[in-house]
């Protein structure tokens, strides 16, 4: 168990759907990333809140946005869901910047 | 988006046999990390190294982070059909820290 918690653990949602996904960090950590993992393009970073604040953008689509809220937890928002965006959606989370990321369990995400 | 390559894709091998498994980048890392991942979980971290050159254990399992920075292997000593699963490595950016993600190599052990 890394600490890191991810709800729900399964979605399935119908196209044109909007989801939200919930990470809490492990104790401590001010650091979180949302990853996704699809069998055609791996593991991918998404996007990187540190203390509230967004810090990096990666593959993320304009459809999707994310938060973190003033307790560190943190939301990702998809919205106008495509039959491609059934994923594993992974949280991560770090102490600081540049230290080691510890993964959640994940959110298998199924859009039909 | 930009990934590693990560090799051997797959590997089947026998209880008690030794495994390699590598990774090359074109770009540069300041951290390499190597991760398992079991069916429906998330990715365990494994190994992280910091410092090219670096050796370091943990266990049965042994990784350098290459001279040049843009390499890096993990080998399994004595395999055990608990090694079964996905394993990743991961570099971590100079000017970030994101993670940039193998595409994994799945290790099948044989009782």
């Amino acid at each position: 168990d890394s600490g890191v918690t991810q709800t729900p653990k399964h979605l399935i949602t119908a196209t044109g759907q909007r989801v939200t996904l919930r990470c809490s960090p492990r104790s401590g950590d001010l650091s979180v990333y949302w990853y996704q993992q699809s069998l055609d393009q791996g593991l991918q970073f998404l996007i990187q809140y540190y203390n509230g604040e967004e810090r990096a953008k990666g593959n993320i689509l304009e459809r999707f946005s994310a938060q973190q809220f003033p307790d560190l937890h943190s939301e990702l928002n998809l919205s106008s869901l495509e039959l491609g965006d059934s994923a594993l959606y992974f949280c991560a989370s770090s102490v600081e910047i540049q230290e080691t990321q510890y993964f959640g369990p994940g959110t298998r995400l199924l859009v039909l | 988006g930009q990934q590693l390559n990560q090799s051997p894709q797959s590997m089947f091998i026998q209880e008690g046999e030794d495994v390699s498994m590598n990774c090359t980048s074109s770009s540069i890392f300041n951290t390499w990390l190597w991760y398992k991942q079991d069916p429906g979980e998330g990715p365990v971290l494994l190994i992280a190294l910091y410092k090219a050159g670096e050796l370091t254990s943990n266990g049965r399992l042994t990784a350098q982070f290459g001279i040049t920075r843009k390499d890096s292997f993990l080998n399994i000593s004595a395999s055990i059909p608990s090694d079964v699963g996905i394993y990743f490595c991961a570099g971590q950016e100079t000017s970030g820290s994101r993670l940039t993600f193998g595409e994994g190599t799945q290790l099948t052990v044989n009782p």
